[in-house]
């Protein structure tokens, strides 16, 4: 079975400034990676994946994510935050076979931005 | 496309009372989840349907809980008796059927039982 980790539970960016959020997985073999955004009060919304392919993807709202199969990792990147961005970020992985597909999700990274 | 539509936005009910949670997943999406938000578990898949056929409820937490999906365009949670520890935020999300587009989230249902 696969696993995600999302080892900062809170990152604080000042509006501007570059972003990371960092994203390790546990499986087998390359899965199906994503990212996924929740402001407050909503629902989570799709931000980019990554099937297989070049290991740098784009997404919405200028975020993108890089995949390095030896770190295990797929941590999401933006070069100048908004205040906008403030939200909840989900990491997710899904296996590429056996059938079922379903992702499992890390417990979040809340991202706090100053202005 | 008004996407995924959940119904109520938020619940307060009594202990023991029974509580019916509503999705209306976006048109054309044949999978449909059900998911239980909590700061102490964080995102739980709780059952999920594929052409309105439940494929896997093992994440459903205890008999209380039951979900259907009568047709394409619905589907109800319920619990009955509800507990207080049952108090968190559920969330519906639909999707074509494989992984390759992602999963369209609800805005979801805040269920408090006091």
């Amino acid at each position: 079975a696969q696993s995600v980790t999302q080892p900062d539970i809170h990152i604080t960016v000042s509006e501007g400034a570059s972003l990371e959020l960092r994203c390790n997985y546990s499986y087998g073999a390359t899965p199906y990676l994503f990212w996924y955004v929740q402001s407050p009060g909503q629902g989570l919304q799709l931000l980019l994946k990554y099937f297989s392919g070049d290991t740098l993807v784009q997404g919405i709202k200028g975020f993108e994510a890089e995949f390095k199969r030896s770190q295990s990792s797929f941590n999401l990147r933006k070069p100048s935050v908004h205040w906008s961005d403030a939200a909840e970020y989900f990491c997710a992985v899904a296996p590429t076979s056996g059938g079922s597909y379903i992702p499992t999700f890390g417990r979040g990274t809340s991202l706090i931005v100053h202005p | 496309d008004a996407g995924v539509i959940q119904s109520p936005r938020h619940e307060v009910t009594e202990m023991g009372q029974e509580v019916t949670l509503r999705c209306k997943p976006i048109s054309g999406h044949n999978s449909l989840f059900w998911y239980r938000q909590t700061m102490m578990r964080g995102l739980e898949l709780l059952i999920y349907f594929n052409n309105n056929v439940p494929i896997d409820d093992s994440g459903m937490p205890e008999d209380r809980f039951s979900a259907k999906m009568p047709n394409a365009s619905f589907s109800t949670l319920k619990i009955q008796p509800s507990e207080p520890r049952d108090s968190a935020v559920y969330f519906c999300a639909s999707s074509l059927k494989g992984i390759h587009y992602g999963y369209t989230f609800g805005s979801g249902t805040r269920l408090t039982v006091v």
